[in-house]
């Protein structure tokens, strides 16, 4: 079974860093593109960013551009989500997301990312 | 980037026909085939429901069903049931490589 397994959240003061990391399992994962996207408490979900399968290529949010990196490790299963400089409005719920049909076909259960003071 | 515009919310009996749109202030959606939704229960990932405009993945029940027209894209849930009761989110490409979500709707099951 595809699996997507966040972890990394917590609180960050503001202008703090953190990584986050999605383990993926159950599918050949240098096969598929891959998303982060997040949701602010009580909003909607908002695209953040996106690698393809052998990371020759990314794209942001403008929101993230030039704060945040996406990256992935194929031999360890495992997408990465390097955010730096981060802001209140960065506080959401962040989720890892398989690009195969739609945006994502499955979807990671989260992690929290609180940036407060 | 816009958020594409939902309704907050949209309400039905059981065994009635809802409809949600989803539309752009752009030419984000009439010029993209990459139109998909979302349900989210409270707490939980979301879920794909339909993907290309109008496709549903396996698994995914009938009563679920989609379409798209110049800027609004639309998804209609027939017949439905309290299980359906929940968020549901539309998403579309937006050209320069980028993705964008809708501001999402609340469903409730009267």
């Amino acid at each position: 079974d595809v699996q997507l397994v966040e972890s990394g959240g917590g609180l960050v003061q503001p202008g703090g860093s953190l990584r986050l990391s999605c383990a993926a399992s159950g599918f050949t994962f240098r096969s598929y593109w891959m998303h982060w996207v997040r949701q602010a408490p009580g909003e909607g979900l908002v695209w953040v960013s996106r690698v393809n399968g052998d990371e020759s290529s990314s794209s942001y949010a403008d929101s993230v551009k030039g704060r945040f990196t996406i990256s992935r490790d194929n031999a360890k299963n495992t997408l990465y989500l390097e955010m730096n400089s981060l802001r209140a409005e960065d506080t959401a719920v962040y989720y890892c997301a398989r690009g195969g049909l739609g945006l994502g076909d499955y979807w990671g259960q989260g992690t929290l990312v609180t940036v407060s003071s | 980037q816009s958020a594409l515009t939902q309704p907050a919310s949209v309400s039905g009996s059981p065994g009635q026909s809802i409809t949600i749109s989803c539309t752009a202030t752009s030419s984000d959606l009439a010029n993209y085939r990459l139109v998909s939704w979302y349900q989210q229960y409270p707490g939980k990932a979301p879920k794909l429901i339909i993907y290309d405009i109008n496709k549903r993945p396996s698994g995914v029940s009938d009563r679920f069903s989609a379409s798209k027209s110049g800027n609004t894209a639309s998804l209609t849930i027939s017949g439905l049931q309290s299980e359906d009761e929940g968020d549901y989110h539309c998403c579309s490409y937006a050209g320069r490589d980028t993705y964008v979500f809708g501001t999402g709707t609340k469903v409730t099951v009267l």
